[in-house]
């Protein structure tokens, strides 16, 4: 079974902060997903990665930036966090063979007060 | 640009067979995906679709897909309190690994 880990299921931060969201996959996954998920707004695309140092602006970058140094793990950072950052952070991973399921972790809800 | 759209609730009795329903605007996409949500968790993957299938079953779980109105739907049989969620349909559009989210179709289930 594909896992991905998220490294906090909650996790409370002051504004302007910064914040690390952390991401790990243990199948050797090409591709990783960084979404944000707020009532009636649905899933959005915040960065996405197809590779080691590689990334790619989702729908929604403004605020957020990403680190993917190893395989495994892909990191965002709210460079200084803002209370409309406020949110659930969902992060996956899929194969790279083009058009695979991607397979998600259980979030980390983060509050910016 | 691509849109994919779902009703917002669902309503069903224990045991009675529920049918969630999603429209999808891209002619060109290529798998179309359910996932469930439970409260507090991540999204789960229940189950895809190739788009040149017209239907997919898998246990209690019947997905039946209309390219020519490009409406997909996910029937649950005999549904049970557990199956009480958010449902999402999603589809991936030729060429990409991204996925276009539906908003989510809560599913209550009571006694």
């Amino acid at each position: 079974d594909v896992k991905v880990t998220q490294s906090s299921r909650y996790l409370v931060k002051r504004t302007g902060e910064k914040v690390f969201l952390e991401c790990v996959q243990d199948m050797d996954h090409e591709n990783m997903f960084w979404y944000r998920q707020d009532p009636g707004l649905g899933l959005r695309l915040i960065y996405f990665s197809y590779d080691v140092k590689m990334k790619e602006k989702g729908d929604i970058p403004e605020g957020y930036s990403v680190s993917r140094e190893k395989k495994e793990r892909f990191s965002l950072i709210l460079e200084s966090a803002s209370t409309n950052q406020t949110s659930m952070y969902l992060c996956a991973s899929s194969r790279g063979a083009g058009n695979q399921p991607q397979h998600f972790g259980d979030g980390t809800r983060l509050s910016i007060l | 640009g691509e849109d994919v759209e779902q009703s917002l609730f669902l309503s069903v009795r224990e045991g009675d067979s529920s049918v969630i329903n999603c429209t999808y605007t891209d002619s060109s996409s290529t798998y179309l995906y359910w996932y469930k949500q439970e409260p507090g968790a991540g999204l789960q993957l229940l189950t895809y679709i190739f788009s040149n299938m017209d239907m997919k079953q898998d246990q209690r779980l019947t997905v039946l897909l209309n390219k020519k109105d490009k409406h997909l739907s996910l029937r649950i049989a005999d549904t049970q309190t557990g199956d009480s969620a958010i449902y999402f349909c999603a589809e991936t559009l030729l060429s990409t690994d991204k996925l276009i989210f539906g908003t989510g179709t809560r599913l209550q289930v009571f006694p």
